[in-house]
């Protein structure tokens, strides 16, 4: 059954450096997205993403924030300069459809800023 | 402001109970809801969907009930076996919503005794 990837699962860094998480959506959909989960909290909304642009972003993705469509099949979401509060479970999800759709989720990368 | 919340931050059922979990949402401009399973460490695993034109819906083992008059929606499930052991969130996307976000809620954590 295809499934969204992660990589890494993973990933320590320090305050004030530059992350990249990556993604492999499921090869067929075209609408792609971020989250996050601070741990113990609820999943957030981060940004969604369509035909090589940001459809929509929450208040959380700041311009520290960037995602990018590399190639065909990556999808990965950059942080220019971590902050501590960036500790968090990131996961990217992919669907068919934008608007009402099921998306499905990665297994996430974990985020630790140190 | 809009918000997808539970009732129950926690449930525990004997293997072989069913289960019902509760979602309350607050934006009346709803029109799809999905309800996600999400074992620990892991992604959020799609269980089933609901359109706003839908009052109920079935799966394997799973019912969704919609009741808009109150906006509530509740995840039954039939015979729950340790499996079933996870935090359950629910999650809507407004109908105006065109970039395809999801709305969780806070999640309730079910755990099955056996």
């Amino acid at each position: 059954e295809p499934e969204v990837t992660q990589t890494p699962s993973h990933q320590v860094t320090q305050m004030g450096q530059e992350v990249i998480l990556r993604c492999v959506p499921i090869s067929n959909h075209l609408y792609f997205y971020w989250y996050r989960q601070i741990l113990g909290q609820k999943v957030e909304f981060l940004v969604s993403f369509y035909n090589n642009e940001i459809s929509e972003k929450s208040e959380i993705f700041d311009d520290q924030f960037s995602v990018e469509r590399p190639d065909g099949s990556n999808f990965t979401l950059k942080i220019r300069s971590t902050k501590l509060e960036d500790s968090a479970m990131y996961f990217c999800a992919s669907s068919t459809s934008g608007g009402p759709d099921t998306q499905y989720f990665g297994p996430g990368t974990r985020l630790t800023v140190l | 402001g809009e918000s997808v919340g539970l009732h129950l931050p926690t449930l525990s059922v004997q293997e072989g109970d069913n289960s019902i979990i509760n979602c309350a949402y607050s934006n009346s401009a709803s029109d799809y809801f999905i309800w996600y399973k999400q074992e620990s460490g892991k992604g959020p695993q799609f269980i089933i969907d609901i359109r706003s034109n839908m009052d109920k819906r079935q799966g394997q083992r799973v019912t969704v009930l919609l009741n808009k008059t109150v906006k509530h929606l509740s995840l039954q499930i039939a015979a729950t076996q340790p499996g079933d052991s996870a935090v359950y969130f629910c999650a809507e996307t407004p109908i105006y919503n065109q970039g395809g976000k999801l709305i969780f809620g806070q999640g309730t954590e079910l755990s099955v005794k056996p």
